[in-house]
């Protein structure tokens, strides 16, 4: 299967403390995505890291992508309670926008 | 960015009835998606809307089950047919254009098949 694979499943850290989240895949890719989801809602677009880019970094958000691995890290640093959500990763992997999805990494930030 | 709005947000349905889910895009998108979420696992695709012509169904989804509509650039419709308990689900829709590689999402239809 092509689907990327997220650990941990679940992480529960303290408000202020840093979460990192990887993600696995198994093919060649365009691109990888990270996206949050609140409580079964529709998810939000957090970062895409190009397959010819090592890291990246959004406010809070750090990402790092290792191609010979075909492994990426998501590091949210100083968490907060907002940040409780399920992150999962997707990769673009063909010639079209489809997305190929993790089976995600449920966080909870206790205040 | 582009808002996707989906209704209903939830339903409870019979078993062997039909559901209609609606997806509007409040601009122009050049491709829409339907997926599938069972609750805590990850989303499927189920397929990807084109518009004016026959929806391209992933493996495991076929078209009498899971009929899909795409009028203009801005709306979708996706009907799961013949509903049994393992329908149960969250359907999304997300929709893409341009030059952005990434999905804007609608909120979801929870959908609870009895």
């Amino acid at each position: 299967s092509q689907q990327g694979e997220e650990d941990p499943q679940a992480l529960s850290i303290q408000e202020g403390e840093n979460a990192t989240m990887n993600c696995s895949y198994k093919t060649s890719i365009n691109n990888l995505q990270w996206y949050r989801q609140n409580s079964g809602r529709g998810l939000v677009h957090l970062i895409l890291i190009r397959s010819n880019e090592r890291e990246k970094h959004s406010g809070r958000l750090r990402v790092t992508l290792d191609t010979s691995k075909k492994s990426s890290s998501l590091l949210i640093t100083a968490s907060r309670a907002a940040d409780t959500a399920s992150y999962f990763c997707a990769i673009n992997a063909g010639n079209n926008r489809k997305l190929i999805w993790g089976l995600g990494t449920s966080l909870a930030v206790n205040p | 960015s582009a808002v996707i709005s989906q209704k209903p947000s939830r339903d409870i349905c019979q078993r062997g009835t039909s559901l209609t889910i609606q997806c509007q895009v409040d601009s122009q998108v050049t491709m829409m998606f339907w997926y599938r979420q069972q609750p805590g696992q990850s989303l499927t695709l189920i397929a990807t809307a084109n518009q004016g012509s026959e929806a391209t169904y992933e493996s495991g989804f076929v078209i009498d089950k899971f009929p899909i509509s795409r009028p203009n650039l801005t709306f979708s419709t996706l009907t799961v047919s013949n509903m049994s308990p393992e329908d149960s689900s969250i359907y999304l829709c997300s929709g893409t254009g341009g030059q952005r590689e990434t999905q804007y999402f609608g909120p979801g239809t929870r959908l609870l098949v009895l």
